[in-house]
Parts: C-alpha cells; sequence; structure tokens
C-alpha cells in the first residue's frame, strides 16, 4: 500500500538558519512527489515536485527537496529561513497508474526571529 | 484572476440541514477534486471528477454527493449535516488526469464549515 510520512508534528527554527522539513514514502514503482505549503486560512499551494532527473529539486520561495530513493526520503530544505515560511508544509506521493495523490500528515514550520 | 474559486467562504448552519458548496476553475483543467480537511489539519481526499465523470470516490457517508455540471465545475451537496462534517473543505484542479501523474493540484480558499 502507498503511505507517506511526517514524522515531525512540529519544526522550529531560528530565523536566519537552515530549516529541514522530513518526509519518507512507500510506493509502488517509481514515485511521483510534492510538497505543498498551507499557509494559516488559505488553500494548499504547489512548492515543489520530483517527477524524474536530477534529485535535487528545485521550488518556490527558495526551498528545494532531495530524493533519496535508497531511503525512500524526499527531505524539505532550506538554506536560509525567514518568518515568512511559517505555514503547515505537506508531503505527497503518487505511485504509477496510480491517480490517487496520498497526502502526509502535515508538518507544522515555526520560525522565530 | 481568481483560478479555483469556492463558495462559500464560510458556512454556518444547524445539524440536519442541507448545503451545498460550489466550486468553479478558470484553468481549463480536466480533473476537479474535494478534499476535508479535519480540525488536525489533516487532508483526505473525497472525490476527483475527470471531464465530468467520477473517477475516485472515497470512503465517504452518501450523505456527500458532489455534481459536475461541467469540466469547470464541481459542486458538492451535503444532506443531513452532522457535527463531525464540520471542516474546512478544498477543491482543486489540475490538467488531464491521464499521462499527468507528475501534474500539479491547484487548491481553492478553502470552505469552512460549522455544523451547530
Amino acid at each position: 500500500a502507498q503511505s507517506v510520512a511526517q514524522p515531525e508534528d512540529q519544526v522550529n527554527v531560528a530565523e536566519g538558519n537552515p530549516l529541514t522539513v522530513k518526509c519518507t514514502y512507500s510506493v509502488s514503482g517509481n514515485p511521483y512527489l510534492f510538497w505543498y505549503v498551507q499557509y494559516p486560512n488559505r488553500g494548499l499551494q504547489f512548492l515543489l515536485k520530483y517527477i524524474t532527473g536530477d534529485n535535487l529539486v528545485k521550488g518556490s520561495y527558495g526551498f528545494e527537496a532531495e530524493f533519496n530513493k535508497s531511503q525512500t526520503s524526499f527531505h524539505l530544505k532550506k538554506p536560509s529561513a525567514l518568518v515568512s515560511d511559517s505555514a503547515l508544509y505537506f508531503c505527497a506521493v503518487r505511485g504509477y497508474s496510480n491517480y490517487q495523490l496520498i497526502w502526509g500528515a502535515g508538518t507544522k514550520l515555526i520560525i522565530k526571529p | 484572476d481568481t483560478a479555483v474559486s469556492q463558495t462559500p467562504k464560510y458556512l454556518v448552519t444547524q445539524m440536519g440541514n442541507d448545503k451545498s458548496i460550489k466550486c468553479e476553475q478558470n484553468l481549463g483543467h480536466d480533473t476537479m477534486y474535494w478534499y476535508k480537511q479535519d480540525s488536525k489539519k489533516f487532508l483526505k481526499i473525497m472525490f476527483s471528477y475527470n471531464n465530468k465523470e467520477l473517477i475516485i470516490n472515497e470512503t465517504v457517508p452518501n450523505r456527500f454527493s458532489p455534481k459536475s455540471p461541467d469540466k469547470a465545475h464541481l459542486n458538492l451537496h451535503i444532506n443531513s449535516l452532522e457535527l463531525g462534517d464540520s471542516a474546512v473543505y478544498f477543491c482543486a484542479s489540475s490538467p488531464e488526469i491521464e499521462d499527468s501523474l507528475g501534474e500539479t493540484q491547484y487548491f481553492g480558499p478553502g470552505t469552512r464549515l460549522l455544523v451547530l
């Protein structure tokens, strides 16, 4: 069965420090991996995705994510956090031949000044 | 221009009532979705329509009925509302689903439903 795990409910980072939001997945075949962000009282916004090719994917707002097949992970990273990055982050995966996205439980990112 | 819009933004109603939430997308996408986000922010797919045809129908009570009059609209009708239906409901759309497993979904702003 396909699944996505975001092991941290919340991540706290000081402004200016690097941040990592973790995501691991289980899927048959090659995965299609996504990160979305949800700001308070807003809908989800697409950040980045991995389909194929370079394992390091760059996305919106300076975020990037690295696909690691051996560790079945797709962690979201940013070199220098901003207070405005504070939001809820969702990882999602779709397996080959399955149209349905499987969503993680979300990780609340708090960036402190 | 709003890509995916939902109405109403807020909906407060009594148990037992019937209500509808409307969704429209002006992106020319073929596929639309309804999600439910509960109080713990967990996101769950409810339905997906591709070109007005139902393709995903998760375990959702029969009280929930999606209707797609055309591919730009996907409305959600809820009968006999219950307290547990209180949540935020998101509509989303994406391009044609075939050969588009890597396509991005575009979300509406959400409808906050409170059942009293």
